[in-house]
């Protein structure tokens, strides 16, 4: 069935620096993916939308410069933070909508298995 | 605009006893609803999900979900809950687009004591 591979699952980095997160839809076409931010004991909330070959539509507050989405494949779409501070720590969560009949996610949506970014 | 409201946000009960998690969605078009379970530390699994085929969704781990649209709802219920189920439960809406996102709501944490 339908998989995301969501890489990766955990990374530590210092303050300032630039964190790349790689989804990659592993046997269907992603055309578009959506990037969720987890905060303790929290629910998911969206923060942008990707679209192959398009620039990612943000929700409101999601600051565009700083969490840089790439989405240059029907396969891949990358979240890059940049200039990560620790109110950035998080777990963040890629999903793809999945094309009807792939597994039990089909005309569903499937989620990378997340990344818990630590800044320190 | 879609959304969810997930009432309670803590749910206990006794293993053995029937499991209740209430959800209420709005949505402007035909809606689209889920329901995943949570694990600490880990990523999201789908329980259920209701496409609008048949209204009584039955999913994994002897869940189900009824759809009822004249309620707005899609509760989740499990008929002997076990300890395993201990949790965060959380119930999503999404368009039938093909290129709208899940909304979440704020999820349920289930416990369980023996």
């Amino acid at each position: 069935g339908a998989v995301v591979s969501q890489h990766p699952s955990r990374v530590i980095c210092k303050s300032g620096t630039s964190v790349k997160i790689e989804c990659r839809s592993l046997d269907f076409q992603a055309t578009t993916m959506f990037w969720y931010r987890q905060f303790p004991k929290q629910s998911l909330m969206l923060m942008a939308t990707s679209n192959e070959g398009s620039k990612a539509t943000y929700e409101q507050g999601v600051e565009k410069d700083k969490f840089l989405i790439n989405h240059a494949s029907l396969t891949l779409s990358t979240l890059t933070v940049t200039s990560a501070h620790p109110e950035d720590s998080s777990f963040y969560i890629c999903s793809a909508r999945t094309p009807p009949g792939q597994g039990r996610s089909g005309t569903g949506y499937t989620f990378g298995s997340g990344t818990r970014l630590t800044v320190v | 605009a879609q959304s969810v409201t997930q009432l309670g946000s803590h749910v206990s009960v006794s293993e053995g006893a029937l499991v209740l998690l209430r959800c209420n969605y709005s949505s402007s078009v035909p809606p689209y609803l889920f329901w995943y379970v949570q694990y600490p530390n880990q990523g999201l699994q789908l329980l259920l999900k209701y496409t609008s085929a048949a209204t009584l969704v039955k999913g994994i781990n002897g869940f189900e979900a009824e759809f009822k649209k004249s309620e707005t709802s899609f509760h989740l219920t499990k008929p002997s809950a076990h300890m395993s189920d201990a949790a965060e439960y959380f119930c999503a809406v999404s368009g039938d687009q093909a290129g709208t996102a899940l909304i979440f709501g704020k999820g349920t944490t289930l416990s369980v004591s023996s």
